[in-house]
């Protein structure tokens, strides 16, 4: 069972406000992943980080950002949320020496009225 | 950049009938395939996994999917399905040496009608 945590788990929010989704995962994995899924599209990758100080944006635009100050912790934000922020975001990490496999987190359902 | 294209988006299956779901990748290099299922209100968990060596890998729930390298195919196949196996599939595939990014199929949901 992979120890990975995202909070909240839902979050209804109205248009402008500002919002931080949490990551965290106990298993000092270096690489750490965000993922926007909406239904019937496939997983697309919005955020990554190799290690502490290091994020890079994947291949879906996304007006997010991220930190990643400690290893265990992998915070989104959004600065101002919109309705086409609408998702749901699922949190994943990876430990290079664990053959590529990566663990996901249980996914945060948000809603931007 | 690589795709994954997996061609069924909904199988509707009774108990005991005999599952395969169409996964193929675009990428000319090597790589590592991954099918992950999702339960219904559940995380993402891996189902099975292919780096190397025999193309006919087993996973856990009496699983397996076989890589044919000369398709571009990872087909995820089961002999004899349950209700329990009603949940989402997903293909995924990361270039082995390079690629530090995973790419997903759009999934298939799976019904399983006792």
């Amino acid at each position: 069972e992979a120890d990975i945590y995202q909070t909240p788990r839902y979050l209804v929010i109205g248009t402008g406000k500002k919002i931080t989704l949490e990551c965290s995962q106990t298993m000092g994995h270096d690489k750490m992943y965000w993922y926007q899924q909406d239904p019937g599209m496939e997983l697309h990758l919005i955020h990554y980080s190799y290690g502490v100080n290091s994020t890079e944006k994947g291949d879906l635009s996304s007006e997010s950002t991220v930190s990643r100050i400690r290893t265990e912790h992998f915070p989104l934000t959004l600065e101002s949320a919109r309705p086409s922020h609408t998702s749901q975001y699922l949190c994943a990490s990876r430990n290079t020496r664990d053959q590529e496999t990566q663990y996901f987190g249980p996914g945060t359902r948000l809603l931007v009225l | 950049a690589q795709s994954v294209s997996q061609h069924n988006h909904h199988v509707i299956l009774s108990e005991a009938a005999s599952l395969e779901l169409g996964c193929n990748y675009s990428y000319g290099g090597t790589v590592n395939l991954f099918w992950y299922v999702q339960y219904p209100g559940q995380h993402l968990q891996l189902l099975l996994k292919y780096f190397s060596g025999d193309p006919l890998v087993k996973g856990i729930k009496g699983f397996e999917a076989e890589f044919i390298k000369s398709k571009f195919s990872f087909n995820l196949r089961k002999p004899s399905v349950q209700w329990s196996d009603t949940a989402e599939y997903f293909c995924a595939v990361n270039a082995r040496y390079t690629g530090n990014q995973f790419y997903f199929g759009t999934g298939t949901s799976l019904t399983v009608i006792p």
